[in-house]
């Protein structure tokens, strides 16, 4: 089965400090990886997506890595600010799945003073 | 939201009742999506359109109809609103790169 396990399922930090987060996929043949900003109330935003050939991507202070030997994926986001509290949700699409994609559940981040 | 507008944004309605969320787009992109985003899931496809009056089904359909005569616009139909639809509804829209831009989402609570 088709699956996107995403963790931690929540995680709180300061202001400055940085963070990592995880996800592990079963989906085959994979296509491409992508991770999702949300913000409450909001709809999904892109930061990053990458091919199989690709195994780092950086947007500003967030950096995803990709081993898709090892269907792994984290989100490094560096010195993080309080606008970063949001749902980061990892995604992966399969190759010949037309653009239908596997959705993870989310890892909830709240960044406090 | 990449010129994307759904509506409402809120709605409550009544067990049994028709209900019809509205997707309009300006981006002229082909590719038309409807997810539903549930506590404890991933967003779950409803339904998708890859052209005008050509659509097919996601995971979760049941219960589900929709309808694309613009490119501009995709119709999502609850033709008898159960308990089990509450959730946020989420249209998105992609072009030939794939990229998939997501709306603001419709809240919808059936009583």
């Amino acid at each position: 089965k088709n699956q996107v396990e995403q963790s931690p399922q929540s995680l709180i930090i300061l202001e400055g400090k940085n963070c990592t987060l995880q996800c592990n996929y079963t989906v085959s043949p994979f296509s491409n990886l992508r991770w999702y900003k949300q913000d409450t109330g909001r709809g999904p935003v892109s930061l990053t997506i990458m091919t199989f050939s690709e195994n780092t991507k950086s947007n500003g202070r967030y950096t995803a890595t990709l081993d898709a030997d090892t269907k792994q994926s984290s989100l490094h986001i560096t010195a993080s600010q309080l606008s970063d509290s949001a749902s980061y949700i990892c995604v992966v699409n399969r190759t010949g799945g037309g653009n239908k994609l596997t959705f993870g559940t989310g890892t909830q981040l709240k960044v406090e003073l | 939201d990449a010129g994307i507008t759904q509506s409402p944004r809120h709605k409550v309605t009544e067990t049994g009742t028709p209900v019809t969320l509205r997707c309009h787009q300006t981006e002229n992109h082909r590719y038309m999506y409807w997810y539903r985003q549930d506590p404890g899931h991933g967003l779950r496809l409803i339904h998708y359109s890859y052209g005008v009056k050509d659509t097919d089904k996601g995971e979760v359909s049941d219960g589900y109809s929709v309808s694309r005569s613009k490119t501009e616009d995709f119709l999502l139909t609850l033709e008898s609103a159960t308990s089990s639809q509450t959730s946020v509804y989420f249209c998105a829209i992609s072009g030939d790169t794939y990229e998939q831009y997501f709306g603001p989402g419709t809240r919808l609570t059936v009583t």
